[in-house]
């Protein structure tokens, strides 16, 4: 069974930018979370969508939004970029209902320069 | 505010023995908690999940401990491999809200052959 696939593994972009990172979960899994890993603040959770809705949401920016489709897989954008944003971005897929866990994928790296 | 805190960020085992990883939570409504392994340069691995109704689980090497009164859980890996050296995060969600995982910082934790 394929796993949680994240395009693309690695990203440079300048500040103001904005950017689109892919997620694909696992098949059957209709809940898709985002989290941004850094060395100062750890592995925070971003948003979270579950058929085509966002369902919860984490404490960033409006300028963090992301989108699911039909076919569960999700994105993620980020407009103007700012330095603070470089960071490994995480997709974790779930069943969606308790008591499941999520499984994630390789994650994006991103780097803003 | 964290509610998730792993205190010790690294620990080192001798191979064959057991890795003790401790996890301690603030918030009262966390009723599902998870422990995940990671390598660099790779997503976190799900090793073993844990309900707020259980007080032990399970899996082969794994075995997660939770103390509801305490606040308190912990991993138990018996017996340690070299291949076990990773970054150990613990994550707790309330299930009713959704997929929404609280991380702790984690623990580095290295097995010597």
């Amino acid at each position: 069974k394929a796993g949680v696939t994240q395009t693309p593994r690695y990203l440079i972009k300048t500040r103001g930018q904005q950017v689109t990172l892919s997620c694909s979960p696992i098949s059957g899994h209709r809940s898709v979370s985002w989290y941004q890993q850094t060395p100062g603040q750890g592995l925070q959770f971003l948003f979270e969508y579950f058929s085509e809705t966002q369902r919860n949401k984490g404490n960033f920016p409006g300028r963090f939004s992301g989108r699911q489709f039909s076919n569960s897989r999700s994105e993620m954008n980020v407009s103007t970029l700012e330095l603070g944003d470089s960071a490994l971005y995480l997709c974790a897929s779930s069943v969606g209902t308790g008591g499941q866990p999520q499984h994630f994928g390789d994650g994006t790296r991103l780097s803003i320069l | 505010d964290q509610q998730v805190k792993q205190n010790s960020p690294s620990l080192s085992v001798q191979e064959g023995r057991i890795s003790i990883l401790n996890c301690d939570y603030t918030n009262s409504m966390f009723d599902y908690f998870l422990w995940y392994k990671k390598y660099p340069a790779e997503g976190p691995t799900f090793l073993i999940s844990i309900s707020s109704i259980k007080d032990k689980n399970e899996d082969g090497r794994f075995t997660v401990f939770l103390n509801k009164s305490a606040k308190h859980l912990s991993l138990h890996i018996v017996p340690s491999q070299p291949g076990d050296s990773a970054v150990y995060f613990c994550a707790a969600s309330n299930d009713r809200a959704g997929n929404m995982l609280t991380f702790g910082g984690g623990t580095r934790l290295m097995v010597k052959p």
